[in-house]
């Protein structure tokens, strides 16, 4: 069983900073990694699929990179609107990492 | 226009079974996957299980096994959750999701229902 853990589990930064998100596999996912936006209330919302593709209509500011074990969501300008948690997920098995809560400073 | 339309609001008493549906449209049923995540307040996501509506097969998180059932009824494009032996630490937001494993025409198949929050106190 692949086990998923990010870091760090809170960042404070302000609108316009750049948030630099980890996710570290216990084992290689084989770039089945994706990331996700969850605010509250709502269903979490897929961002990034293996590894760097972006979903349908996710802004540019948001990329994904690495490979085997180790990956990196980037949002490159935060805006007002990015302020959530944010999960990664090894999609094969459907399994998610704790998550990261991105907050305002 | 894809849409998993989830089931309302449960209140159950400890030792006792619920069932959510998850009712899609947009695409055909069979094709693709149905998963369920469970999310307990201020945590994170864990997922259940799934179960492919062309066959029926299943699969189940280790942690649930035992106690969930997903099926999926082809007739009415609704998949369906079941949890039995409920307790308190099964008070949680329930979603369905469908995935595919990879693109078609670019486009990655991947939406979520709404979410069926489930509360379990006697």
């Amino acid at each position: 069983e692949i086990v998923l853990t990010q870091s760090p589990a809170t960042l404070s930064l302000s609108p316009g900073e750049r948030a630099t998100l980890s996710c570290r596999a216990s084992q290689s996912t084989s770039n089945f990694l994706a990331w996700y936006q969850q605010k509250p209330g709502q269903a979490p919302r897929l961002l990034i699929y293996d590894v760097s593709n972006r979903a349908t209509g996710i802004p540019a500011r948001f990329s994904g990179s690495g490979s085997g074990t180790d990956f990196t969501l980037t949002i490159s300008s935060l805006e007002p609107e990015d302020f959530a948690v944010y999960y990664c997920q090894q999609r094969s098995t459907f399994t998610f990492g704790p998550g990261t809560k991105v907050d305002i400073k | 226009e894809v849409q998993l339309v989830q089931s309302g609001t449960e209140v159950k008493k400890p030792g006792a079974t619920v069932k959510i549906s998850c009712k899609v449209s947009g695409y055909t049923f069979t094709d693709y996957y149905i998963h369920w995540v469970q999310q307990a307040p201020g945590k994170g996501l864990e997922w259940m299980g799934l179960v492919d509506p062309e066959d029926g097969d299943t699969l189940y998180a280790e942690k649930f096994q035992g106690r969930v059932t997903i099926t999926a009824d082809t007739s009415t494009d609704t998949a369906y959750m079941e949890l039995s032996s409920l307790r308190s630490g099964d008070t949680a937001v329930y979603y369905c999701a469908t995935d595919s494993p990879t693109p078609t025409n670019g486009v990655l198949h991947h939406y979520w229902g709404q979410g069926t929050l489930v509360t379990v106190s006697s």
